[in-house]
């Protein structure tokens, strides 16, 4: 069984450029989560799909972060326009439901200069 | 706000020596209970899942325990090898799915 693919692994930009993260879940899993973690900091949620219904994006730090889950499979994590404190690592997380362990790809290390 | 907190921050030990990682949240109606490894520059390897029914569980070499009405879990690797070194975090939900994170605790086994 594969595990939570990311792609792309690493990705520089510069300041006010777009992009778009992509995740690719366990095949299966109707939950899907997007953390981060920003230099020195914990691990912090930005948010939680249920198949392709948004269930919960409390954590997403503004308006300039669009993440969307089109039919319930991958999803994309799109940062319009980019700026400096965006910089970190995102992961994305997949399990099948509240009891069971999140599983956790490999993170996409965004740097924004 | 859950706050979870972990200590020590790091630890080194020789090998063979077992391992003590503290994990303490402040919010005890959770959920789950999840322990993680990271390596350097990799991603996150789930452990552990305690549920908040559970007072421990085990899988080879580890063991995590599970207090929750003390807000707190410690996982115990015994017998450490230089392989074990890695990040070790900690991390719970409560009913709303999101995991909250503690810092790790970075561990070095020394050969």
């Amino acid at each position: 069984e594969a595990g939570v693919t990311q792609f792309p692994s690493h990705s520089v930009i510069e300041k006010g450029q777009t992009v778009t993260l992509r995740c690719d879940p366990i095949s299966g899993h109707d939950n899907l989560y997007w953390y981060r973690r920003v230099m020195g900091k914990e691990i912090k949620f930005l948010l939680h799909f249920v198949k392709e219904s948004k269930q919960d994006e409390s954590g997403m730090p503004n308006n300039r972060f669009l993440a969307e889950r089109t039919g319930g499979t991958y999803s994309t994590l799109k940062v319009q326009p980019a700026e400096l404190e965006d910089s970190g690592v995102y992961f994305c997380a997949s399990n099948q439901g509240l009891t069971y362990e999140q599983y956790f790809g490999p993170g996409t290390r965004l740097t924004v200069t | 706000k859950q706050e979870v907190t972990q200590i020590p921050a790091a630890l080194s030990v020789p090998e063979g020596e077992n391992l003590v990682l503290n994990c303490s949240f402040t919010d005890s109606a959770i959920y789950n209970l999840q322990w993680f490894r990271q390596d350097p520059g990799k991603g996150l390897t789930s452990l552990l899942l305690i549920q908040s029914s559970q007072r421990e569980q085990t899988s080879g070499r580890l063991n995590a325990s599970l207090d929750k009405s003390s807000g707190r879990s410690t996982l115990y690797i015994a017998a450490s090898q230089p392989g074990d070194s890695a990040t070790y975090l900690c991390a719970v939900n409560k009913s709303d799915y999101k995991l909250s994170f503690g810092a790790g605790t970075t561990v070095t086994v020394r050969a």
